[in-house]
Order: C-alpha cells, then structure tokens, then sequence
C-alpha cells in the first residue's frame, strides 16, 4: 500500500516560475525524502528531511515538514523546462527499519 | 562506479509461465529493494532484504511472488504461474546502510519492464 499521498497530481507552468508540491503522509516518520522520475527512466534522489528537521535546501529546491500535519512541501524555484518530470514523496515509518512507501507522484510539466 | 543494474530489461512471457528478475546492487550496498510500479504511479513497495536476509515481505501481492538474496549481493524476484495483472515495471533499489532512521538514500535501477499476454 502507498503510505504518501501527493498534491497536485498534475501541475503546468512556465519557465522562470516556482512549483510547489505537496505532500501527506499518515504514519508517524524518521524522515521523508523527495524523488524524482524522469518519463519511463528510474527514480533520483533529491533531498532527505528529518523528521526533527522543519526546512531543507538543496540548491534550487526548498523541503518543508510539518509533522504534527503530516505533511511536506517541494519548491523548485525559477524553474526550467528540464524540470518537467514526476516528483514521488516517500517516507519511512517510525519504528520501521528502511522500508519506503511511495505516494503517487506529481507530474510537473514546465513549458519553455 | 556502476549503479544498479537490472536484468532483463525488458521480458514478455505467456500467462501461467514463470519469471525471475535480477537484481545487481551497488557493490557494498546492505540494503536492497524490490517496488513495482504501474504506469503513472508511484512505487509500490514489494520486500526488501538486509545482506541475505529478508526483513520485509509484506508487501508481496500473493504467494506467486517470492525474492531472494542468498549471498548478501544479487537478488531473484520470481513470479510463477504469471497473470496479464503481473503486467508492470519492477524496480530494485539498494541502499548503504540497514538501519531505521538513518540516512537511508536509495538508488534505483532503470527496472525491468514485465509483459504477460
């Protein structure tokens, strides 16, 4: 089962504007990580947030995490056209060792 | 150094015949996971394994499904008697280190694509 749920499914901008992706989650976590897929290649690894941890940047991306909604945050600022991809948030449970649960992704689509 | 690599890349087999997909990790990497995934959704997490041990197998759809890892490195996911349900992209992913919470970062290979008529 998918413990992840993102938010927008689907979202279209234009080069040069923010996106901003969300996500909510349901069990308690030790952290939550952001990936992305390009179309039908394999998954790459953005950024890891603790869940002690509110805010993360990574270049031009900014992380949030709001444990006590269960939620997250990815902003790619100024974007660019080879953003257009699927951003996937996945957590690993409390308590759990490492195995992640995947949400449905959304598909970001940056036009030039 | 290579990442990992998943072999075949692509498979098309008859309903009711038998797969096996391999799984290479990055050499050293602990921790290895198998997730399928359906086209527009994300992964969905199937078993994974901690050198030659399963740890987690929950995720396995039925008893058709069994993975191994015999000697801590390579994996087989095997699907026997395979349903056109079957049908989906597999991916395996391995990670440095085996314990929770931890910066578990995991890499994923380019999957294989299973087909079943």
């Amino acid at each position: 089962s998918q413990q992840g749920e993102e938010d927008p499914q689907a979202l279209s901008i234009q080069e040069g504007e923010n996106a901003t992706m969300n996500c909510s989650y349901k069990t308690s976590i030790n952290n939550l990580q952001w990936y992305r897929q390009n179309s039908g290649r394999g998954l790459v690894h953005l950024i890891l947030i603790r869940s002690n941890e509110r805010e993360k940047h990574s270049g031009r991306l900014r992380v949030t995490l709001d444990t006590s909604k269960k939620s997250s945050s990815l902003l790619i600022t100024a974007s660019r056209a080879a953003d257009t991809a699927s951003y996937f948030c996945a957590t690993d449970a409390e308590g759990n060792n490492n195995d992640m649960r995947f949400g449905a992704g959304t598909r970001l689509t940056v036009k030039p | 150094g290579a990442g990992v690599s998943q072999s075949p890349r692509y498979k098309v087999t008859k309903r009711g015949q038998d797969v096996a997909l391999r799984c290479d990790p990055i050499s050293g990497h602990v921790s290895l996971y198998w997730y399928r995934q359906a086209l527009g959704q994300g992964p969905e997490f199937l078993t994974y394994f901690n050198y030659e041990a399963q740890q987690d197998k929950s995720g396995l759809p039925n008893d058709r499904f069994s993975a191994e890892r015999p000697e801590g490195s390579i994996s087989t996911l095997t699907i026997q008697r395979t349903e056109q349900r079957d049908s989906a992209m597999y991916r395996c992913a391995s990670s440095l280190v085996a314990l929770a919470g931890s910066n578990n970062e995991q890499f994923f290979g380019p999957g294989t694509r299973l087909t079943v008529l």
